[in-house]
């Protein structure tokens, strides 16, 4: 299957700071997602971006799809404690299947 | 409205044991999905399903099957239990066409002994 690489596989950031995230494929997408999931349950979809290029933003997250259709990124400003969770990217480059990343950890330390 | 809903949320099982997993949602979706989740390799996709009556074979289908009689149920059956198949099994939907995002549900924790 298609091989997703989303880094860093866990951060430990102070309350306030600014988070950064991403994720690369190896091979073209055409849509890309970004999770949030939290102890005990199923991932929640953050942000969806269908446009090579294309900045979306969600209250303090912000998201873009990469110009060369193969990354993404995932902002967070000015972290929360509830912000604390597993962040995971998903990619779909054709067909019906969304492959998903191993997952960034977030720790926000108060 | 509860969205996705995964029956049971916990099981034990034996190997060479047999079970279903029950997936119900009530959002008028027409795609459904089973995936698996394990440590460090984030989630796969079993089997998955483009409306009722149809299904097709994900990225890691073996061991499985599914069934899709009623559009808003998808079920999850393990024929004979393996070790290998010790997971957390998470149901997603989607509104239809391949660009729609997916919704889950909480997960079922399997544990195969």
């Amino acid at each position: 299957g298609q091989q997703l690489n989303q880094s860093p596989q866990s951060m430990f950031i102070q309350e306030g700071e600014d988070v950064s995230m991403n994720c690369t494929s190896s091979s073209i997408f055409n849509t890309w997602l970004w999770y949030k999931q939290d102890p005990g349950e199923g991932p929640v979809l953050l942000i969806a971006l269908y446009k090579a290029g294309e900045l979306t933003s969600n209250g303090r997250l912000t998201a873009q799809f990469g110009i060369t259709r193969k990354d993404s990124f995932l902002n967070i400003s000015a972290s929360i404690p509830s912000d604390v969770g597993i962040y995971f990217c998903a990619g779909r480059s054709g067909g019906n299947q969304f492959y998903f990343g191993t997952g960034t950890s977030l720790t926000v330390i108060p | 409205n509860a969205g996705v809903t995964q029956t049971p949320k916990f099981r034990v099982l034996k190997t060479g044991q047999s079970m279903t997993l029950l997936c119900a949602q009530d959002m008028n979706h027409e795609y459904m999905y089973w995936y698996r989740q394990d440590p460090g390799m984030g989630l796969r996709l079993i089997h998955y399903s483009v409306g009722e009556g149809t299904t097709a074979k994900g990225e890691v289908p073996d061991g499985y099957n599914v069934s899709r009689l009623k559009k808003q149920n998808f079920l999850l059956g393990l024929e004979s239990a393996a070790p290998s198949q010790t997971s957390v099994y998470f149901c997603a939907s989607s509104y239809g066409g391949t660009n729609q995002p997916q919704h889950f549900g909480d997960g079922t924790r399997l544990s195969i002994l």
